[in-house]
């Protein structure tokens, strides 16, 4: 079964407006990590956040982590164009060989 | 700096045919690999993993086969595709505890 799940499946705004997605998961982790992929291309990683962290920042991107709620959620400022993609969260549970679980992803659309 | 290699980027194949899909790092050492498939409009499923040379472990009993012949490479090999073989292939690395880094991918679709 699928660890993490992303909400909203799809979000649309409008340039310049800030872009919220919301990732639950079910089991304990040692990571969280959020990636973007663009049509047809590979994963690119975005921000690794750890059990005994709560918020990390990375230019325009903050995350977020509640371990006791278990949902982490992943902030874009000022959204640019090209930051239409899919985003995925993924866990990284103790002791298992560093593996990911993915949600399904939230569909970004920018519109200029 | 590391890099991960993936080839082919797109691959055609009747259905029972063979598979082979290579995947190489570079600029690191003992790297945990992993191979994952992504289904149109989906996210991306777990197939294999490896934490050292010939340690292979499998996620889902299916008609794929992986093999680490050397620290920094990864294969992923069918000996007969099935239409529900295709899909987007995705190789990963990661130093365990930290950041995973995918490969740009290799679509493939069974005919």
């Amino acid at each position: 079964s699928q660890q993490g799940e992303e909400d909203p499946q799809a979000l649309s705004i409008q340039e310049g407006e800030n872009a919220t997605m919301n990732c639950s998961y079910k089991t304990s982790i040692n990571n969280l990590q959020w990636y973007r992929q663009n049509s047809g291309r590979g994963l690119v990683h975005l921000i690794l956040i750890r059990s005994n962290e709560r918020e990390k920042h990375s230019g325009r991107l903050r995350v977020t982590l509640d371990t006791s709620k278990k949902s982490s959620s992943l902030l874009i400022t000022a959204s640019r164009a090209a930051d239409t993609a899919s985003y995925f969260c993924a866990t990284d549970r103790y002791n298992q060989g560093g593996k990911l679980i993915f949600g399904q992803g939230t569909e970004l659309s920018v519109k200029p | 700096s590391q890099t991960i290699h993936q080839w082919p980027a797109t691959l055609v194949q009747p259905v029972g045919s063979p598979l082979s899909l290579e995947c190489t790092v570079e600029g690191t050492s003992n790297p945990n690999l992993y191979w994952y498939r992504q289904a149109a409009g989906r996210g991306l499923q777990l197939l294999f993993y490896s934490v050292g040379i010939g340690q292979i472990s499998s996620e889902v009993p299916q008609n794929l086969s992986a093999s680490r012949p050397q620290d920094r490479q990864f294969i992923l090999s069918s000996k007969k595709l099935l239409l529900s073989d295709s899909g987007f292939y995705l190789c990963a690395w990661t130093l365990q505890g930290y950041e995973q880094y995918f490969g740009p991918g290799t679509r493939l679709t069974v005919t």
